[in-house]
């Protein structure tokens, strides 16, 4: 079946820093590419879609400034968390479109504490 | 709108059979999707259906009605590790939108 790769998966870092999370489709082309982020024992709360090569669309009430997304190939879409705060610390996962079916597969996520 | 429901929480022993359903109204269909989401892990794919009918694989079946807008995701002879969420995912007619259910946390008992 179709893979989605994710790094990393865990990462902690101090306020006021950046850190960027890498999705890759290992064997498709995703045209469309998902960030998501969960609370624990909630759901899933889209944050964007991107698509590659042009702008990513925002949720509404997600800070593009502050979640930074390119989409720079059809295998690759990065999550650049910038200035975090605390209230950053969340479990992200990313999903990639295509692949049989054009279903969506998601990544393994990524554990983000801010300290 | 988009809309799809699930029922938050059921309870099953091991080794039986549950049923997990799921509704949903949304602007075009093009497909729904179940998905397994372990505590901590990421969702992963379990099957899609896009016509009506029963699609099994192994263990688990899906089944979809498109004129009542109805899906459920058959889990048989369960298992302890069965125990997750199950997230019912629709796509909307052009296939642009993935819309996620809540999700149904599923706890399977000795």
């Amino acid at each position: 079946g179709a893979v989605v790769s994710q790094h990393p998966s865990w990462v902690i870092c101090k306020s006021g820093t950046s850190v960027k999370i890498e999705c890759r489709s290992l064997d498709f082309q995703a045209t469309t590419m998902f960030w998501y982020r969960q609370f624990p024992k909630q759901s899933l709360m889209l944050m964007a879609t991107s698509n590659e090569g042009s702008k990513a669309t925002y949720e509404q009430g997600v800070e593009k400034d502050k979640f930074l997304i390119n989409h720079a190939s059809l295998t690759l879409s990065t999550l650049t968390v910038t200035s975090a705060h605390p209230e950053d610390s969340s479990f992200y996962i990313c999903s990639a479109r295509g692949g049989e079916g054009d279903t969506i597969y998601f990544g393994e996520g990524s554990w983000l504490t801010v300290v | 709108g988009q809309n799809i429901d699930q029922p938050t929480e059921m309870t099953a022993t091991e080794g039986a059979i549950v049923q997990i359903n799921c509704t949903y109204q949304t602007s075009g269909f093009n497909g729904l999707f179940w998905y397994q989401q372990h505590a901590g892990e990421a969702p992963t794919f379990l099957s899609y259906n896009v016509l009506d009918g029963l699609e099994e694989k192994g263990r688990f079946s899906s089944f979809l009605s498109r004129s009542k807008g109805y899906s459920y995701l058959l889990l048989k002879e369960l298992q302890m590790k069965d125990s997750a969420s199950y997230l019912c995912a629709v796509r909307d007619w052009q296939g642009q939108n993935f819309v996620f259910g809540p999700g149904t946390r599923l706890s399977v008992l000795p």
